[in-house]
C-alpha cells in the first residue's frame, strides 16, 4: 500500500498474555517510530529505528516491552505478560532519512488498538 | 529538551480564520517547527513545517516570529473537519536530543469548529 500499514487494528487480549504488533512502513523510508496513546492522552514516544543504526529505545516504559526490525523494514513491538495499563492505541510511522533535513514529513499509520481485559 | 507550550483548547466558527499559538523559547537554531495533526480516531497527519521564514501550503499557512520564540499555525478558513488536535512539534536538524529526527509530542491544541 501507499501509507504505513499496522496490524492487527483491533487486538483484546487477556492480562498476563504476550502480543505483537506489526508494522509495514512505507517503501523507502529509513526511519521508523513507535508511539502510544492512552485513551484521552497524548503521544508517547516509545522507539525509534533509523536505518542501520542502533534504535532508541529511551522511550520503552519497562522491559516488557520490545522492539525490532527486519531487513530495515517491517517492525515488530512485543509486548509481554501484558498489563491492563497496557491498554492504548500503538501507532507507527515512518519517514525518509530525517538527518539533515529535519523537514521530513512523518507519516503515521491508523494504530493498532490494544485492550487487556 | 526544547519545549513548546500551547493552548489547551480553543474555538472557533465555521468559515472563520482560526490561529493557532505555539511559544517554543528554547528552540535552537537547528531546530524546524513542525505542525501536525490528529482527526477523532486517527493518526496524526503532517500539516506544515518551517524554520525562519513564514510557509503556505494548501492545508494551512504557518508564520514564525523574527525570533523564532514562537509561531502561530493558521486556517484561513475552519471547517468542520478541521476540528482536531493540533501539536506544535521542535525537530532538530543534527542529534536533536540524541535521538535523531525524533518528533516528542506535547498534549496540543484541541480545536473546535462550530456551525
Amino acid at each position: 500500500g501507499a501509507g504505513v500499514s499496522q496490524s492487527p487494528s483491533n487486538k483484546v487480549t487477556e492480562k498476563g498474555k504476550d502480543v505483537e504488533l506489526r508494522c509495514d512502513p512505507i517503501s523507502g523510508h529509513t526511519a521508523l517510530y513507535w508511539y502510544r496513546q492512552s485513551l484521552g492522552q497524548g503521544l508517547e514516544f516509545l522507539i525509534y529505528f533509523q536505518g542501520n543504526s542502533a534504535p532508541d529505545k529511551s522511550g520503552l516504559p519497562s522491559d516488557r516491552f520490545s522492539a525490532e526490525r527486519t531487513g530495515g523494514s517491517v517492525s515488530t513491538l512485543t509486548i509481554q505478560r501484558t498489563q491492563q495499563e497496557d491498554s492504548a492505541v500503538y501507532l507507527c510511522a515512518s519517514s525518509l532519512n530525517p538527518t539533515g533535513r529535519s523537514g521530513n514529513t512523518i507519516y503515521f499509520g491508523e494504530g493498532s488498538w490494544l485492550t487487556v481485559v | 529538551d526544547a519545549k513548546t507550550t500551547q493552548p489547551n483548547s480553543m474555538e472557533s466558527n465555521e468559515e472563520e480564520p482560526v490561529h493557532l499559538p505555539c511559544n517554543h523559547s528554547t528552540i535552537s537554531g537547528t531546530d524546524y517547527i513542525h505542525w501536525y495533526r490528529q482527526l477523532p480516531s486517527q493518526g496524526p497527519e503532517y500539516v506544515i513545517h518551517g524554520l525562519t521564514s513564514n510557509v503556505n501550503n494548501r492545508m494551512a499557512s504557518l508564520a514564525i516570529a523574527e525570533d523564532r520564540k514562537s509561531s502561530t499555525l493558521i486556517l484561513h478558513r475552519a471547517t468542520l473537519r478541521d476540528a482536531a488536535v493540533y501539536y506544535c512539534i521542535l525537530r532538530g536538524g543534527v542529534n536533536y536530543g540524541g535521538s535523531q529526527g525524533n518528533l516528542i509530542f506535547g498534549k496540543g491544541t484541541k480545536l473546535s469548529v462550530k456551525p
